[in-house]
């Protein structure tokens, strides 16, 4: 069975940094892409970033670019988005998603990330 | 960016009736692979969003038939043969050919 564990998220001040977790099993995890998924609160559906399987490439949103890095370690089979500089706007429930037989077919419970003072 | 533009943007169902969502994106999803890549997505109250279709009209691992996706090039629907009291929430369509990937901003469907 598909799993997906965020961890990392919390309250942070404008302009702070963050760095969530994403630890994965139930699949081969470094023969598939992966992806990072927020949701604001009563909003919908925003996409943040998708990282190759190598870990190689990775691509981001303009709203995220340039703030955010998506990493990930094939041989712990977990990911990590380095969130800094953030902003009201980037308070949300963020996602955790693979990409086995689809793209953005499994889904984490996610965590949740609020910019605040 | 593609925009994902989803018509209705609420629906109000009875039981066993079926209803219909459209999703229009504004350039062709059609990639150069042959492939066209639409998803749809149903977010119950409460719960995390679970894939329903990929590539337009392939059901994933578990959806119920009365799931069915169809549509080609910039215009896709989702159907539901006989709604069900379970099937309320959001619906999202969504496309993944082109970078950024991009959501619809969801019809919600509740139950008469």
């Amino acid at each position: 069975e598909v799993q997906l564990l965020e961890s990392g998220g919390g309250l942070v001040q404008p302009g702070g940094s963050l760095r969530l977790s994403c630890a994965a099993s139930g699949f081969t995890f470094s023969s598939y892409d992966m992806s990072w998924v927020r949701q604001a609160p009563g909003k919908g559906l925003e996409w943040v970033s998708s990282i190759s399987a190598s870990g190689r490439s990775a691509f981001y949103a303009d709203s995220v670019k340039g703030r955010f890095t998506f990493s990930r370690d094939n041989s712990k089979n977990t990911l990590d988005l380095q969130m800094n500089s953030l902003r009201g706007e980037d308070t949300a429930l963020y996602y955790c998603v693979s990409h086995i037989t689809a793209v953005l077919d499994h889904w984490g419970q996610g965590t949740l990330v609020t910019v605040s003072s | 960016d593609i925009v994902m533009t989803q018509t209705p943007l609420s629906l109000s169902v009875t039981p066993g009736q079926p209803a219909s969502i459209s999703c229009t994106s504004s350039q062709s999803l059609l990639k150069s692979n042959g492939r066209t890549y639409l998803s749809w997505y149903l977010q119950k109250p409460g719960q995390t969003p679970q894939l329903l279709i990929y590539e337009v009209s392939n059901r994933f691992s578990g959806v119920p038939d009365r799931f069915s996706g169809s549509g080609s090039g910039t215009d896709f629907t989702l159907k539901i043969s006989r709604v069900e009291a379970e099937d309320v929430g959001v619906y999202y369509c969504m496309q993944t050919t082109q970078l950024p990937r991009t959501f619809g901003p969801g019809t919600r469907v509740d139950i008469k």
